[in-house]
């Protein structure tokens, strides 16, 4: 069965500043897809960023990267030079491949508040 | 290009009561996702289309939930007897169904069941 797990409820930092998020899932199936999402005060959830399970190369996108590491089954995003807008709900997320279904297993997300 | 949009965007209901909410995709997108999301939570699939087609309703609790996509475009969602247990955000969203695997949400109806 899959699931997706995110340990740290919330995290503070200050503004600038480098901040990792933890991320762990399962799965039996050998090609899978991991994201993670953004969810502001608003509600409205943002797609931030993606990454194949057959690609070793963490991916990155402006000041988000993925820290992959498959032996482990994690799947950390970083963000570096944190802005007070960074402020919101961080979501993992993982969909697999082979199974042929679209569904996105979503972990409980981390509350991340970045400080002036 | 426009976004998902959803409406109403919150409702607040006495238990026993039905309530409907909508779902326009992005244009082109054809699979078509409604989840809920109850507070403090991440969002758990519902059910999804491609097309007009259903492809996974096995977490819709049929009793009370039904989804309909009759074009292929617009979906609606409906809950035929509310009950307190359903206070949660419902959220749509779409994707395309090859390529691109990300699916992008819409901002949610926010359901209050009293």
């Amino acid at each position: 069965a899959q699931k997706v797990t995110q340990t740290q409820t919330s995290i503070s930092v200050m503004e600038k500043t480098t901040v990792t998020m933890d991320c762990v899932y399962e799965t039996q199936d050998s090609s899978y897809f991991l994201f993670w999402y953004k969810q502001t005060a608003s509600g409205e959830i943002v797609f931030l960023i993606r990454q194949d399970s057959y690609k070793k190369e963490n991916a990155t996108v402006g000041h988000y990267s993925l820290n992959f590491q498959k032996p482990k089954s994690s799947i950390g995003l970083i963000i570096t030079a944190t802005q007070i807008e960074d402020s919101a709900v961080y979501f993992c997320a993982m969909r697999e491949g082979s199974s042929g279904s679209w569904q996105l297993i979503f972990g409980s997300g981390t509350q991340l508040t970045v400080m002036p | 290009e426009a976004g998902v949009t959803q409406s109403p965007r919150y409702a607040v209901l006495q238990e026993g009561q039905a309530v409907s909410f909508w779902c326009d995709p992005i244009s082109g997108h054809d699979t078509l996702y409604w989840y809920q999301q109850p507070r403090d939570q991440g969002p758990q699939l519902l059910v999804y289309f491609r097309d007009e087609a259903v492809i996974d309703n096995s977490q819709l609790p049929s009793d009370r939930f039904s989804a309909v996509r009759p074009k292929g475009t617009n979906s609606t969602l409906k809950i035929q007897s509310a009950k307190q247990g359903d206070t949660a955000t419902y959220l749509c969203a779409s994707s395309t169904g090859t390529g691109v695997y990300e699916q992008y949400f819409g901002p949610g109806t926010r359901l209050t069941v009293l």
